[in-house]
């Protein structure tokens, strides 16, 4: 099933602004918004942002989510070295009926 | 405090069965979406199945169609997936995700080999 679009790998500096994008299409991220998720190697995923902004508790307000047509953003403020992880979007597509999944970004904290 | 606990992955031969549970708690688990995932060592996450909050209507990703069977237990709080005819390429970690991807737990590992 085709997935969503996202860049390979970002570097940002300590303390600096990350914003990852993830595109999609009409029936996917521009129609039901986008789920956003961190996963540490050897961790199981941990959902930062999900029905396009709402943020589960306990997830700090440095997360953010937004969305412009069928392109989707995760800005991450004043960037920690725990913040050095894998990070994927989803968003569930009408026309297959089911969850596709971005190929993620890798986050540098330099 | 939201929990996701999975359970009954294993090591199985090629063409055998498995069926893997999920209990949950801390959230509406009987209006939620639930949904399993799987992820394969070094790739990203793979969307598998997917069942709405009464049970009603199941979804599947086109690669399990017609040996996978995700059901769920509201009462219980629980999920469940039913997995036949299992192929090599389908070993990884199998997580179990709810309310729209907002909650996972910490995954089940199925190895499928000979």
């Amino acid at each position: 099933q085709a997935g969503l679009t996202q860049p390979p790998s970002v570097s940002k500096g300590l303390r600096q602004t990350a914003t990852l994008t993830c595109t999609g299409n009409s029936n996917n991220v521009g129609n039901e918004g986008a789920a956003w998720l961190q996963q540490h190697q050897g961790h199981p995923p941990k959902c930062l942002s999900y029905r396009d902004n709402s943020r589960p508790s306990g997830i700090s307000e440095r997360f953010s989510a937004s969305r412009s047509g069928s392109t989707a953003s995760l800005t991450i403020t004043g960037l920690q070295p725990e913040d050095e992880a894998d990070y994927y979007c989803s968003a569930w597509d009408n026309t297959l009926s089911g969850w596709v999944f971005g190929g993620g970004t890798k986050l540098t904290v330099l | 405090e939201v929990q996701v606990v999975e359970s009954g992955g294993g090591l199985v031969q090629p063409g055998g069965s498995l069926r893997l549970s999920c209990e949950t708690s801390g959230f509406t688990f009987s209006r939620s979406w639930m949904s399993w995932v799987r992820q394969a060592p070094g790739q990203g996450p793979e969307w598998v199945a997917a069942i709405q909050p009464d049970g009603s209507e199941k979804y599947y990703v086109d690669s399990v169609k017609g040996r996978f069977t995700i059901s769920r237990d509201n009462a219980k709080n629980s999920l469940y997936l039913g997995m036949n005819s299992l192929r090599v390429e389908e070993t990884a970690v199998y997580y179990c995700a709810g309310d729209s991807l907002a909650y996972w737990g910490q995954g089940t590992v199925v190895t499928v080999s000979s």
